[in-house]
């Protein structure tokens, strides 16, 4: 099983600032790497996944790099509604099965 | 609109076996697994496992052998997961989540708490 290691574990940002998460493979596995966005009492959502390519509907600030066991979600203007936990995920498309982060809290400053 | 709708909060003694339901709407259910995910408090998610509703076959994740069944209605368009021999570390939020891609999640039910206790 890969396992996911996220840094910080909270990182505090001001309104307009970019903000910097990482997320770190046990092992290389290529880009099969998604970015979920929860906030307390609700279901993640999906913001980034093949490492940089954003979901439906995710603004353009956000935005996704690397491969190999080294990620990046970049947020480059934040904006107060970002704040939450941030995971990453590594997934397999076969045989199926997937190993999420420990998870990076945003706050806003 | 894509929508998942799950059951309610449940309380559960430990050794007890909860059933979890996930309906679905605005796609073709056979189009796209279902999986599901287990989230304890303050944790990252856990994948559990996940049905394909075409053939109702399922694949389980190792942590997870023995002790989850995911099954699928194509009657009604739903999803289920039971989960068996429950204790304490198994309150969690469980989520059905699905997807276009294979293990890429757009699509989340709004998540089922468990609470296990005696």
């Amino acid at each position: 099983e890969i396992v996911m290691t996220q840094s910080p574990a909270t990182l505090s940002v001001s309104p307009g600032e970019r903000a910097t998460l990482s997320c770190r493979a046990s092992q290389s596995f290529g880009s099969n790497l998604a970015w979920y966005q929860q906030k307390p009492g609700q279901a993640p959502r999906l913001l980034i996944y093949g490492a940089s390519t954003r979901a439906t509907g995710i603004p353009a600030r956000f935005s996704g790099s690397g491969s190999g066991t080294e990620f990046t979600l970049t947020i480059s203007s934040l904006q107060s509604e970002d704040f939450g936990v941030y995971y990453c995920q590594q997934y397999n498309t076969w045989p199926p099965g997937c190993s999420f982060g420990q998870g990076t809290k945003l706050e806003i400053k | 609109e894509v929508q998942l709708v799950q059951s309610g909060s449940e309380m559960k003694k430990p050794g007890a076996t909860v059933k979890i339901s996930c309906k679905v709407s605005g796609y073709t259910f056979t189009d796209y697994y279902i999986h599901w995910v287990q989230q304890a408090p303050g944790k990252g998610p856990e994948w559990m496992g996940l049905v394909d509703p075409e053939d109702v076959e399922s694949i389980y994740a190792e942590k997870f052998q023995g002790r989850v069944t995911i099954t699928a209605d194509t009657s009604t368009d739903t999803a289920y997961m039971d989960l068996s021999s429950l204790r304490s570390e198994d309150t969690a939020v469980y989520y059905c989540a699905t997807g276009v891609v294979i293990g890429v999640y757009d699509s989340w039910g709004q998540g089922t708490l468990v609470t296990v206790s005696s």
